[in-house]
């Protein structure tokens, strides 16, 4: 199992808010910032959320990141069926010296 | 355009050793940590090994360590990755990512393992 516990899914209908959630501990999320990636059937992983809460250009603003303690979430806002994909947290992990990753969530737009 | 790509991926028998590469074009590869993400057929991200601009510092993944050597040409823009002793459970879609302060922002498409006899 993997360091940083995610939900293996979620779903939403179009417009519909949702949020995906990020469990660590002290050594990983406690001490470090999350980045969020968004994997499209088929693709290579997209950043979609860096530093916590940080967009790249090109993300849109429906997509927000925030982080309290040793838990971090990932929001998505007028959900659309393009959001359709596999989403993953991940940061380092001071006691491990590497990076984790989440589990991954699938996300499905009803 | 900013790109990696990926090669080097394969059928090998267990027991076997195979060399990764990641060509980047389109930045300052000498600039930027790298990274080896790997993801084993229908399942999550796993990262394998990183390293510093100047290889002056390298991490590996436990599962890997002693088996696994990552390393980089910067006057070539090139990654490797060399994977020695391949179990079955490296069998995965190896990806090669620039970490631009702590955010893989750059991904190349993947170069597929398969360690099977």
């Amino acid at each position: 199992q993997s360091v940083l516990t995610q939900s293996p899914s979620a779903s939403g209908t179009p417009g519909q808010r949702v949020t995906i959630s990020c469990s660590g501990s002290s050594s990983n999320i406690g001490s470090n910032t999350v980045n969020w990636y968004q994997q499209l059937p088929g693709t290579a992983p997209k950043l979609l959320i860096y530093s916590n809460n940080q967009r790249p250009s090109g993300v849109p603003d429906r997509f927000s990141g925030s982080k309290s303690g040793t838990s971090a979430s990932l929001a998505i806002s007028g959900l659309q069926s393009e959001d359709e994909a596999d989403y993953y947290c991940a940061t380092w992990d001071d006691s491990l010296n590497g990076w984790v990753f989440g589990g991954g969530t699938k996300l499905t737009v009803l | 355009e900013v790109q990696l790509v990926e090669s080097g991926g394969g059928l090998v028998q267990p027991g076997g050793s195979l060399r990764l590469s990641c060509e980047g074009s389109g930045f300052t590869f000498s600039s930027y940590w790298m990274i080896w993400v790997r993801q084993a057929p229908g399942k999550g991200l796993e990262w394998v090994a990183n390293i510093k601009q100047d290889e002056s510092e390298i991490y590996y993944v436990d599962s890997v360590k002693g088996r696994a050597t990552i390393s980089r040409d910067n006057a070539k823009n090139s990654l490797y990755l060399e994977m020695n002793n391949l179990r079955a459970e490296d069998t995965a879609l190896y990806y090669c990512a620039r970490d631009n302060q702590g955010g893989f922002d750059i991904w190349g498409q993947g170069t597929m393992v398969t360690v099977s006899s």
